[in-house]
């Protein structure tokens, strides 16, 4: 079965700094999303990569899929208190949104 | 809009209980729907998966079931609660092979 492993676990950085969060994968990726939870709620949905080497913005965090489709990143620029949450990386390659997700990453902004 | 509502927010129960947990979706015909299960130390993991009234997909072995008796209602079950069903239940629907939508999530404590 497919694995996701993000690193790091948590991240604690200044405001205003940038920061990365990375999912890799044992197996080729062929659909790869990115969630944000805040603590106690549910996912809200980010982004979603599917061709090797795309790569996605919205706002201040952009996404990437390597070109071997194994490695996606998450970027945030600039941080704010308002990207503050727990980050999921969710491949679905079963079909049907069937979706195996990473352990997280718990981003905490501090001011 | 589609909107989708899971409750309750919070649960508390002994162990050997029985247990019901429903979710809701409004504003969309024939979604997927599906229970996920967030544990400490664990990841979010599928549980259930639904494609149509009556139809259940049990993903992992477990002490819990998954009923679906009609269109955009999906019920999560258990007849005797172990302290290792503790954990975070999300709900979700999806439209077809599009992204996951979630609730709020209940919060289910087992003593």
């Amino acid at each position: 079965s497919q694995e996701l492993e993000q690193s790091p676990q948590s991240l604690i950085v200044q405001e205003g700094k940038n920061l990365t969060i990375n999912c890799t994968s044992s197996k080729t990726l062929y659909g790869l999303y990115w969630y944000k939870q805040k603590y106690g709620e549910g996912l809200i949905f980010l982004m979603m990569l599917q061709k090797g080497g795309e790569e996605k913005s919205h706002e201040k965090i952009t996404a990437k899929l390597d070109e071997k489709k194994q490695q996606s990143s998450l970027h945030i620029t600039a941080s704010q208190p308002s990207h503050a949450g727990i980050y999921l990386c969710g491949a679905d390659n079963q079909g049907a949104q069937k979706l195996v997700f990473g352990q997280g990453t718990r981003l905490t902004i501090n001011p | 809009s589609q909107t989708i509502h899971q409750w309750p927010a919070t649960l508390v129960q002994p162990v050997g209980s029985p247990l019901s947990l429903e979710c809701t979706v409004e504003g969309t015909s024939n979604p997927n729907l599906y229970w996920y299960r967030q544990a400490a130390g664990r990841g979010l993991q599928l549980l259930f998966y639904s494609v149509g009234i009556g139809q259940i997909s049990s993903e992992v072995p477990q002490n819990l079931s998954a009923s679906r008796p009609q269109d955009r209602q999906f019920i999560l079950s258990s007849k005797k609660l172990l302290l290792s069903d503790s954990g975070f239940y999300l709900c979700a629907w999806s439209a077809g092979n599009e992204k996951l939508f979630f609730g709020s999530g209940t919060q289910l404590s087992v003593l």
